[in-house]
C-alpha cells in the first residue's frame, strides 16, 4: 500500500467510448503525475499538476484529458481512443519541496478495442 | 535533465549482493541520482537516492564515484523477490518535474 489508490484497475473500452482514470494520493503530496506504459517500453511521462496547476503536457494527444480538481485528486478523462493507446496507466505523486521520491499506484490497464 | 544508461539485464543468484551500475555522465552538480524498481505490472517502488556521497538504506545501498559520472545501486543478499526491472534517474531536486525513467535494467535474481 503506497498512500496511491488507482481505480479501475482493469477497464475495456471501444474506440468510441467515453470513461475516466481516477487517481487518490492519501499522502499530502502536493504535485500528481500520469504516465503512460506500454508494452516493453519506458514509463512515457504524460502530465504533472503541482497544487492543482499544470506544470507539465508532454505532447499528449487531445484524446486523453488530464483534470485536477484538488490536490488529493487526479482524472485522465478518455475519449475516442485508439488501440495503440492500450497501456499500463501510472498515477504517482511526491512532495516536491521534499526529497521529492515518487510513489506510484499500481495502476489502471487500459484496452481499446 | 542528464541521460543515464544501464545494461538491458543481468542475473544473479539468490543470496548473493547484485551490483546494478548507472552511467550518468552528463550529471550536472546540483542533480541527484535516483533508483526505483518496477516488479512486474507493477507501479514503480522508490529505492534510494543520493547527491554525491554514498548512501545506505534498509532496501539497498548507492555508491556514487567521485566525479559523479556513475553510480551502483547494491542489493546486499539478493532474494526471488528482488527480481524486476530497476531504474536510474538524474533529477534536480527539487522543483523540477520531468522524473524521465529509461529502459532500466531487468534483473532476474535465480535460485
Amino acid at each position: 500500500e503506497t498512500g496511491v489508490t488507482q481505480t479501475p484497475r482493469h477497464l475495456v473500452m471501444g474506440m468510441t467510448n467515453k470513461k475516466s482514470l481516477k487517481c487518490e494520493q492519501h499522502l499530502g503530496h502536493n504535485a500528481m503525475y500520469w504516465y503512460k506504459q506500454s508494452a516493453k517500453k519506458p514509463l512515457e511521462l504524460m502530465f504533472v499538476y503541482s497544487l492543482e496547476e499544470r506544470v507539465e503536457n508532454n505532447s499528449v494527444p487531445s484524446r486523453f484529458s488530464p483534470e485536477c480538481p484538488n490536490s488529493s485528486h487526479l482524472f485522465l478523462h478518455l475519449h475516442t481512443l485508439q488501440p495503440e493507446d492500450s497501456a499500463l496507466y501510472l498515477c504517482a505523486s511526491n512532495e516536491d519541496r521534499n526529497t521529492g521520491e515518487l510513489f506510484f499506484g499500481e495502476g489502471s490497464r487500459l484496452t481499446v478495442l | 535533465d542528464a541521460k543515464t544508461t544501464q545494461p538491458p539485464s543481468m542475473d544473479c543468484a539468490e543470496g548473493r549482493a547484485a551490483n546494478l551500475p548507472c552511467n550518468h555522465s552528463t550529471i550536472s552538480g546540483n542533480e541527484y541520482v535516483y533508483w526505483y524498481r518496477q516488479i512486474h505490472s507493477q507501479g514503480p517502488q522508490y529505492i534510494i537516492h543520493g547527491l554525491k556521497n554514498n548512501e545506505t538504506n534498509e532496501m539497498a545501498s548507492l555508491i556514487i564515484t567521485e566525479d559523479r559520472k556513475s553510480s551502483t545501486l547494491i542489493l546486499p543478499h539478493a532474494t526471488l523477490r528482488d527480481t524486476a526491472v530497476y531504474y536510474c534517474i538524474v533529477r534536480v531536486k527539487p522543483g523540477t518535474y520531468k522524473y524521465i525513467f529509461g529502459t532500466g535494467t531487468r534483473l532476474k535474481v535465480l535460485a
